[in-house]
């Protein structure tokens, strides 16, 4: 299994650019989740997905978007870039909503926003 | 929401030293996990602990759910464990899914 994957790796956007930040797992799991990482401040929930057509909000929802067409897929969408998106975003996923499973993550997208 | 406290912030240990690293949460929880984060920036989840004593090679944590703490030993540590350790504790949402609150992790590095 490849895991958890997310491309690109690295991104530099122009304010008001949009992009499509993207993740897939072959675990077959029903549970994924975006975060991002910011100095000091650890890793916030973003958006995240119980199952394939179900998303919600997290902590921090504003300025992205997130679908969920697939079980595998859960791309998370940056509608205007602002600079206060530079970050790490992380993608995660578990085999179920709440168990007592473990969360992986994926290798990050270090997003620069100018 | 959640309040998660990590001690210490910072760690500099000589290669084969032990250590501690602490974790407090302000509200009960459902469960806690232990991450590290790589030099590269991945990561890996260490332990899965809503409460008691779990053990992995060098590494053991404990969970006392009562007092809202956990607690991250490091025994012999080695270069490879350099990197930075988090505590994220769960709860449910309202949604159905889970929320990991992270804490600001503990940034260790580990010398020859």
């Amino acid at each position: 299994n490849a895991g958890v994957t997310q491309t690109p790796k690295f991104q530099v956007l122009k304010t008001g650019q949009s992009m499509t930040l993207q993740c897939a797992q072959d675990m077959n799991h029903e549970y994924m989740s975006w975060y991002r990482q910011d100095p000091g401040m650890g890793l916030r929930l973003i958006h995240y997905s119980v199952g394939a057509g179900i998303t919600d909000q997290g902590e921090v929802p504003n300025g992205y978007n997130v679908s969920r067409s697939t079980t595998e897929d859960f791309p998370l969408r940056l509608l205007s870039a602002a600079p206060s998106q530079t970050s790490v975003y992380f993608c995660a996923s578990r085999r179920t909503r709440g168990g007592t499973d473990t969360q992986y993550f994926g290798p990050g997208t270090r997003l620069t926003v100018l | 929401g959640i309040q998660v406290e990590q001690s210490p912030p910072d760690l500099i240990l000589q290669e084969g030293a032990n250590s501690t690293l602490r974790c407090n949460f302000s509200d009960s929880v459902n469960n806690l996990q232990w991450f590290h984060q790589n030099p590269w920036g991945q990561l890996i989840n260490l332990f899965y602990i809503p409460s008691g004593t779990k053990q992995n090679g060098r590494l053991s944590a404990t969970t006392v759910a009562t007092e809202r703490y956990s607690l991250l030993y490091i025994s012999s540590s080695q270069t490879t464990d350099s990197g930075v350790y988090f505590c994220a504790v769960e709860r449910k949402l309202t949604g159905g899914g889970n929320k990991l609150t992270f804490g600001t992790g503990t940034q260790l590095k580990v010398e020859l």
